[in-house]
């Protein structure tokens, strides 16, 4: 098992561009996560997913924001005409539903918009 | 709405210090606790997790003690070594029976110097 993997590790992107980022949970977890980081800060969350259905979405989460889990496996972020307040480490994570599983990391896209 | 309170940091210290990050969390519901860690570079681990009240959770020498009447998840070590320099972030969590997602702190950056 590789553990959770996310691509790109960095973006840079000019304000108003669209960017995608992609993200393979472990194979047998059913739960997908997306959480954004900003410097000094502890992750806030963004988005939840239990197989392909999305079931919970942050406030933080504005229109420009959509995410995808087709077939409940990998999961896309995609953020439309992106502001230089969209700057943050986007981080993704998996768990297998039961008990107390830990959430499991990736390690970031870390995205920057000029 | 749930949230988390760490210390703040930098915490710095001396090779073989004791450390303690204090760590208090509203919360509805019964939620497990955890403590992430982020080293320099590297994506976030599971450091240690307590799923009750007054469960110890422990590993690489840190421990923390689920205390529900005072809603507090102490981080403890009682010789700091230099390869612990990281941020540290406690996170109450829900499990199966909820989304199973993390609360994040802000973090706790520790320092050792040799």
């Amino acid at each position: 098992d590789t553990g959770v993997s996310q691509d790109p590790r960095h973006k840079i992107t000019k304000r108003g561009q669209n960017v995608t980022f992609r993200c393979d949970p472990i194979s047998e977890h059913n739960r997908l996560y997306w959480y954004r980081q900003t410097l000094g800060q502890g992750p806030e969350f963004l988005t939840y997913f239990q197989n392909e259905a999305q079931l919970e979405k942050s406030r933080l989460l504005s229109d420009r924001f959509s995410a995808e889990r087709p077939k409940g496996s990998f999961s896309t972020l995609e953020i439309q005409r992106t502001e230089q307040g969209d700057s943050a480490m986007y981080l993704c994570a998996s768990s297998l539903q039961g008990g107390t599983a830990e959430l499991f990391f990736g390690e970031g896209s870390r995205l920057t918009v000029l | 709405g749930d949230s988390v309170t760490q210390m703040e940091g930098p915490v710095t210290l001396s090779e073989e210090a004791f450390l303690t990050i204090n760590c208090t969390y509203t919360a509805t519901g019964y939620p497990s606790l955890f403590w992430y860690v982020q080293y320099p570079g590297e994506g976030l681990q599971l450091l240690l997790k307590a799923t009750k009240a007054d469960d110890k959770g422990s590993n690489k020498g840190f421990e923390a003690t689920y205390r529900k009447e005072t809603t507090s998840f102490h981080l403890e070590k009682g010789s700091v070594q230099v390869s612990d320099s990281a941020v540290y972030f406690c996170a109450p969590g829900y499990g199966s029976s909820n989304t199973g997602k993390l609360i994040f702190g802000q973090g706790t950056t520790l320092q050792v110097k040799p």
